[in-house]
């Protein structure tokens, strides 16, 4: 079992570019969630999604998309990206059935944008 | 809206003393999720508490929940090198989103 594995690790890119940040998980879980983590501060969640072909808006959605066209993996996507934007940006995900499960992380994607 | 506030935001300490984190929420939760950040990690999961006046133990880490069931504490005795990191609470928000603290960094002096 690999848990959660995100792609890429790091990533750097300019104003006005635009990226996919890929996570999947093996662990057959029906959550997902997109957090972005920035220097001295918690967790902020962007995007979630509670199954397949379903998502839905967090704390910080703004300047980001999300898909999940298949249950093991949910997308990220930054269609222009700002200087704001740089973060390292977690993925999780947990089971269902008791929505507060613990969350399993993936490793994280560093992006700077320049 | 809800919020979940912790602290200290950092904590130093030597090795060998105590170290705790406090946790304190808006409104009242269902259960409260402690996670452990290493530096340069990602959180992973320690403990979920419930029940009101839960405590829990994690061979040198003890785990709280209040009785109101609005706050919660984590303490961890005689720290060791393998302690630091930052340690975060999460509390159940609306729409399974988890609402996290902002985490106390635990930092042993040399």
């Amino acid at each position: 079992n690999a848990g959660v594995t995100q792609t890429p690790k790091f990533r750097v890119l300019k104003t006005g570019q635009s990226m996919t940040l890929l996570c999947a998980q093996d662990m057959n879980h029906e959550y997902m969630y997109w957090y972005r983590q920035d220097p001295g501060m918690g967790l902020r969640l962007i995007h979630y999604s509670v199954g397949e072909g379903t998502t839905a808006k967090g704390e910080v959605p703004d300047g980001y998309n999300v898909s999940r066209l298949k249950k093991q993996n949910f997308l990220l996507g930054l269609e222009s990206a700002a200087p704001s934007q740089t973060s390292v940006y977690f993925c999780a995900s947990s089971k269902s059935g008791a929505p507060y499960n613990e969350q399993f992380f993936g490793p994280g994607t560093r992006l700077t944008v320049l | 809206g809800q919020q979940v506030m912790q602290i200290p935001q950092y904590q130093h300490v030597q090795e060998g003393e105590d170290f705790t984190t406090y946790c304190n929420s808006s409104t009242t939760l269902s259960n409260i999720q402690w996670y452990k950040q290493r530096p340069g990690g990602h959180p992973v999961f320690l403990i979920q508490l419930v029940k009101s006046g839960e405590v829990k133990k994690q061979k040198r880490l003890t785990f709280q929940f209040g009785e109101a069931k609005k706050n919660s504490s984590l303490h961890i005795t005689a720290t060791q090198t393998t302690d630091v990191g930052t340690y975060f609470c999460a509390g159940p928000g609306s729409n399974y989103q988890l609402i996290w603290g902002a985490g106390t960094k635990l930092i042993i002096k040399p």
